[in-house]
């Protein structure tokens, strides 16, 4: 089956500690994206990238950081400087160009303690 | 001004009415439009897309575009209490797709 994976579903971070949520497709995507959501808010976009070894920030880009080595693989690492960073990260693919949905994966829910 | 605007709600509709859910947005670069469904503690899943002038129906579901008043809207016609939920949504370029804060639906049964 086609489809988008992001582990883990759960993930718990120390105060001080960096951690790295996976995201893997199989739908021969070009582009993928990561966005924030906070409770009762829309989806701020994290970074996004359109072809291998190129991304681009998005609008709350601080604090994060992402590698897109393969087309498959698109890792966002949630550093020490991101503040407030308990949310739910969705991770998306899309076909690319202007006429393509973009497809989630399930979601990883981050909780600070 | 956000990108994409939408009412958060909520729309309470009784069981078996239309509900009617809008949107309107500012980049006039955009050319594709989407609504998603998303049920608490969910990820969003992808309803219906439109790109041109007019209605696009799918079941009970249709969604009308209008490009130049920078205006979606999404119906869902014998609204059922399953389509509770928030309905984003999104306008797509080249490089991003920008989300709305969401609508969220209450069906009443």
């Amino acid at each position: 089956d086609g489809g988008i994976t992001q582990s883990p579903k759960y993930l718990f971070r120390k105060e001080g500690q960096n951690v790295t949520l996976s995201c893997e497709q199989n739908l021969n995507h070009d582009a993928m994206y990561w966005y924030r959501q906070d409770p009762g808010q829309g989806l701020r976009l994290i970074y996004y990238s359109q072809i291998v070894n190129d991304f681009q920030k998005g609008d709350i880009a601080e604090g994060y950081s992402v590698s897109r080595e393969k087309k498959e693989s698109f890792p966002l690492t949630v550093t020490s400087a991101q503040k407030n960073p308990t949310a739910f990260y969705l991770c998306a693919s899309r076909i690319g160009g202007l006429a393509g949905e973009a497809f989630f994966g399930q979601g990883t829910r981050l909780t600070v303690v | 001004q956000k990108e994409v605007e939408q009412n958060s709600g909520p729309l309470s509709v009784p069981e078996g009415a239309i509900a009617s859910l809008n949107c309107t947005y500012s980049d006039r670069g955009s050319q594709s439009f989407f609504w998603y469904r998303q049920y608490s503690g969910k990820s969003p899943e992808l309803i219906m897309s439109i790109y041109s002038n007019g209605d696009k129906e799918d079941g009970r579901f249709t969604a009308q575009l209008n490009k130049a008043s920078q205006y979606v809207s999404l119906l869902i016609r014998d609204s059922q209490p399953s389509d509770s939920a928030t309905y984003l949504c999104a306008c797509g370029g080249y490089q991003k797709v920008t989300f709305g804060i969401g609508t969220k639906l209450q069906v009443i049964p």
